[in-house]
């Protein structure tokens, strides 16, 4: 079945830029998607990308995809305290109803 | 914030009990999702709904049944609790494009 897996923690400095990784399976996953989780919180949409985009940018968020490799990164710029939280990577094939499959979720830590 | 609440928030009950979880949405949105959250697994498909009376089982369905009677309700049930069960309850909506998934603030259910 499908699988998307991502490293569980990521410590940064404040005020440098973040970089959380995910891989993926799925070779039909049509979109991609970040979501973020603050503690005691449901999941919030951050952004998502289209299969056949290779980059999306939106604020201090970039999402980068290389889908030879099924690899999706997330690059938040000056990263701040208020950026700490649980962030999962998504994704859903083609026709499934749109089934979201997730990854385990990286736990970013910011730094003072 | 997507217009979704669940209740209750937070449940303890006794192993082989029956539970009821209800998810509510003001948006109108066709698709409903039930998640549940365990550490290490990220968030796991239980059951979904692509309309009233419309529904289908995801990735850990055993042990829970659902329901759509109305578009603004999903109910989701443990027939009898078991240990296994306990974990944090997502509800998740959808509208008809069915790419953007919107969640709601959770149910934390634990079963003694």
């Amino acid at each position: 079945g499908e699988d998307v897996e991502q490293s569980l923690f990521l410590s940064v400095r404040e005020g440098d830029s973040s970089v959380i990784n995910c891989t993926y399976t799925d070779s039909s996953s049509t979109y991609l998607y970040w979501y973020k989780q603050e503690p005691g919180a449901g999941l919030q949409l951050l952004t998502y990308i289209f299969s056949n985009m290779d980059m999306k940018q939106d604020q201090r968020l970039t999402v980068l995809l290389n889908k030879k490799d099924k690899h999706l990164s997330l690059r938040i710029a000056d990263t701040q305290t208020g950026d700490s939280a649980i962030y999962f990577c998504a994704e859903t094939p083609s026709g499934s109803a749109r089934q979201l499959t997730f990854g385990s979720g990286t736990q970013l830590t910011v730094l003072p | 914030d997507a217009g979704i609440t669940q209740s209750p928030r937070h449940k303890v009950t006794e192993t082989g009990t029956p539970v009821t979880l209800r998810c509510h949405q003001t948006e109108n949105h066709r698709y409903m999702y039930w998640y549940r959250q365990d550490p290490g697994h990220g968030l796991r498909l239980i059951h979904y709904s692509y309309g009233v009376k419309d529904t289908d089982k995801g990735e850990v369905s055993d042990g829970y049944s659902v329901s759509r009677s109305k578009t603004e309700d999903f109910l989701l049930t443990l027939e009898s609790a078991t240990s296994s069960q306990t974990s944090v309850y997502f509800c998740a909506i959808s509208d008809g494009t069915g790419y953007e998934q919107y969640f709601g603030p959770g149910t934390r259910l634990t079963v003694t």
